[in-house]
């Protein structure tokens, strides 16, 4: 099956750093999304892509759609301690209701 | 408040056992889903329901049955649960046709001894 490669695994930072992950595909998507799940919880979607280069923000996250449909990226300006998490990105390749291909995560750990 | 709701959230069964992992959601959407996450592994695809009445294998199906006993409800079963079968199980919904803006329950952490 398609498979993401996510990284970094974790991010040990420190309060008011700001953050970058990315996820990349060997094959082509046409839909990028960023989810974010906190300890107890189920993920919960922050950000979806739906256009090669496309570049969406919600707050203080920017996340984008790479030109080669192959990867895409999230940033996160000025962390702050609630940021902590797990940041999972997710992507499909067709149409349908077939569900989403996950990353294996990236773990944001914030040092006061 | 609306939302996935799954029960139980945890459960410890014996090699051998079964047991049926329920899903409910109440935001009228058509599409369900059942994830297995594994430490180090992300989500996984076990089952999905696009509609009512229709059900399909995705990425990791062996070892598990499941219902779509309505437009509410997915349900997950092991009949036969294996220690492999230890995970967090999340099930999901959307609206048909943006599979992609999944609504997540809170998950079972199951335990097989």
């Amino acid at each position: 099956g398609q498979q993401l490669n996510q990284s970094p695994q974790s991010m040990f930072i420190q309060e008011g750093e700001d953050v970058s992950m990315n996820c990349t595909s060997s094959s082509i998507f046409n839909t990028w999304l960023w989810y974010k799940q906190e300890p107890g919880e189920g993920p919960v979607l922050l950000i979806a892509l739906y256009k090669a280069g496309e570049l969406t923000s919600n707050g203080r996250l920017t996340a984008q759609f790479g030109i080669t449909r192959k990867d895409s990226f999230l940033n996160i300006s000025a962390s702050i301690p609630s940021d902590v998490g797990i940041y999972f990105c997710a992507g499909r390749s067709g149409g349908g209701a077939d569900g989403l291909t996950f990353g294996k995560g990236t773990h944001l750990i914030i040092q006061p | 408040n609306a939302g996935v709701t799954q029960t139980p959230k945890f459960q410890v069964l014996k090699t051998g056992q079964s047991m049926t992992l329920q899903c409910a959601q109440d935001m009228n959407h058509n599409s369900m889903y059942w994830y297995r996450q594994d430490p180090g592994m992300g989500l996984r695809l076990i089952y999905y329901s696009a509609s009512e009445g229709t059900t399909d294998k995705g990425e990791v199906p062996n070892g598990y049955n499941v219902s779509r006993l309505n437009k509410r409800e997915f349900s997950l079963r092991l009949e036969s649960a294996a220690p492999s079968q230890t995970s967090v199980y999340f099930c999901a919904s959307s609206r048909q046709g943006v599979s992609e803006k999944l609504l997540f329950g809170s998950g079972t952490q199951l335990s097989v001894l």
